[in-house]
């Protein structure tokens, strides 16, 4: 497998503050990121896919003004929800791939809750 | 487009049981197929893979997963059952134009001692 790093782990921030969330790949160098979040006890939904250097496609339904996404090596993908308000509290997942038809590796997640 | 359906959302087996998550496909070519695990407080981990080739796939931790094109199936087994694998399973379609996972409901596992 590979190791994907997500930092911070967890964070609690006021509404209408933003927040940013590093995912790191660690041991190879990811063409491809993904961001996904998960409600409790839901399964995931995938938000956006991020290519290193291009802008981020995200899925319908998505706001990309809202969460935005910067993939600027190929090994770090941040994404910043901006203006958070408590409808934001997920918990947030990186992934990391070498590209179209690989596998996907995980990060442990960062679990965001906006009071 | 391809897809996936897992037709139990919650299974429970004994210690030392044998297990068999069911997975079915619908798709024209031969998928890319994936089972991930979501282990309690820990990230999705990559159990196994289908591409091409052998249809029988030996995953991590002791799972194999069978790809039966006749019966549009990739069911997860394991021989005998632990009690830390009680975890979320997702059998995943992958996407070779986008590489894309989309995420089903998964099979909630229950191991009792």
């Amino acid at each position: 497998g590979a190791v994907v790093s997500q930092h911070p782990s967890w964070v609690i921030c006021k509404s209408g503050t933003s927040v940013k969330i590093e995912c790191r790949s660690l041991d190879f160098q990811a063409t491809t990121m993904f961001w996904y979040r998960q409600f409790p006890k839901q399964s995931l939904m995938l938000m956006a896919t991020s290519n290193e250097g291009s802008k981020a496609t995200y899925e319908q339904g998505v706001e990309k003004d809202k969460f935005l996404i910067n993939h600027a090596s190929l090994t770090l993908s941040t994404l910043t929800v901006t203006s958070a308000h408590p409808e934001d509290s997920s918990f947030y997942i990186c992934s990391v791939s070498r590209g179209r038809g690989y596998e996907q590796y995980f990060g442990p997640g960062t679990r965001l809750t906006v009071t | 487009a391809q897809s996936v359906t897992q037709p139990d959302i919650h299974i429970t087996v004994s210690e030392g049981a044998s297990l068999e998550l069911r997975c079915n496909y619908s798709y024209g070519a031969t998928p890319y197929l994936f089972w991930y695990v979501q282990s309690p407080g820990q990230g999705l981990q990559l159990l196994l893979k289908y591409f091409s080739g052998d249809t029988l796939v030996q995953g991590i931790k002791g799972f194999e997963a069978e790809f039966k094109r006749s019966q549009s199936s990739f069911n997860l087994r394991k021989p005998s059952v632990h009690w830390s694998d009680a975890a979320e399973y997702f059998c995943i379609p992958g996407s070779s134009n986008t590489g894309k996972l989309i995420f089903g409901q998964g099979t909630t596992l229950q191991v009792k001692p």
